[in-house]
């Protein structure tokens, strides 16, 4: 069974300070997805990361993914109170065929204080 | 611009009632997928589906079921519902392979 673990649950950060979310997953993965989730909202999409040693970069976020440690991480730097929402790192898996499947983590609650 | 149409933005229903949710996507995807959120949990599959007429279970499907008679209407379906239903419901669809999924706004359900 796929398990997706997050790191940290809770983060509270300070305005202008970097940090690092980790995202480990426990079995081979064709790819890997970052949500973002304001309260009372739906899921956007932030990320999709296809292939060993990615990276992309969105602003103040920066996510990566090593498949080989099945570790993805999502860096914020210089954090600044619109950042602050939940988190989510989603793992894809094919369950036969074309047919593909979305695990997720537990979410980081992410809160960016001045 | 493509889009994933849950019904319902909040529901309340009695404990042992038949609960409906339905969700449709205009995109013409194969795929359909419904997820509860619970603070803390993160999202959890509850069935999904790949063609019409067709249906999976996913990690969490006990005290649900659903339907799909046409390939854009993905319905989750409380045959009774319970207190520990009340959740967030996302339904959200993709395309054949890798090419992404589109999220639903959610439907919150309160069963009292």
């Amino acid at each position: 069974e796929l398990k997706v673990e997050q790191n940290p649950l809770f983060l509270s950060m300070q305005e202008g300070k970097n940090y690092t979310i980790y995202c480990n997953y426990s079995t081979t993965s064709d790819r890997l997805y970052w949500y973002r989730q304001d309260p009372g909202k739906s899921l956007e999409s932030l990320f999709v990361l296809l292939s060993n040693g990615a990276v992309k970069q969105e602003g103040r976020l920066m996510a990566s993914l090593d498949t080989k440690a099945r570790l993805s991480t999502l860096h914020i730097t210089a954090a600044v109170h619109d950042l602050s929402a939940t988190y989510f790192c989603a793992v894809d898996t094919n369950s036969g065929g074309s047919n593909y499947k979305l695990t997720f983590g537990k979410g980081t609650l992410l809160t960016v204080n001045p | 611009d493509v889009k994933v149409t849950q019904s319902s933005r909040y529901l309340v229903k009695r404990t042992g009632e038949k609960v409906f949710l339905e969700c449709v996507q205009d995109m013409d995807h194969e795929n359909m997928f419904w997820y509860r959120q619970d603070p803390g949990l993160g999202l959890r599959l509850i069935y999904f589906s790949y063609d019409v007429k067709m249906k999976e279970k996913g990690d969490i499907p006990e005290g649900y079921s659903v339907s799909r008679e046409k390939k854009e209407r993905f319905s989750l379906i409380l045959e009774s519902a319970s207190t520990n239903q009340t959740s967030m419901y996302l339904c959200a669809s993709s395309s054949l392979g890798p090419y992404g999924y589109t999220f639903g706004s959610g439907t919150r359900l309160t069963v009292v």
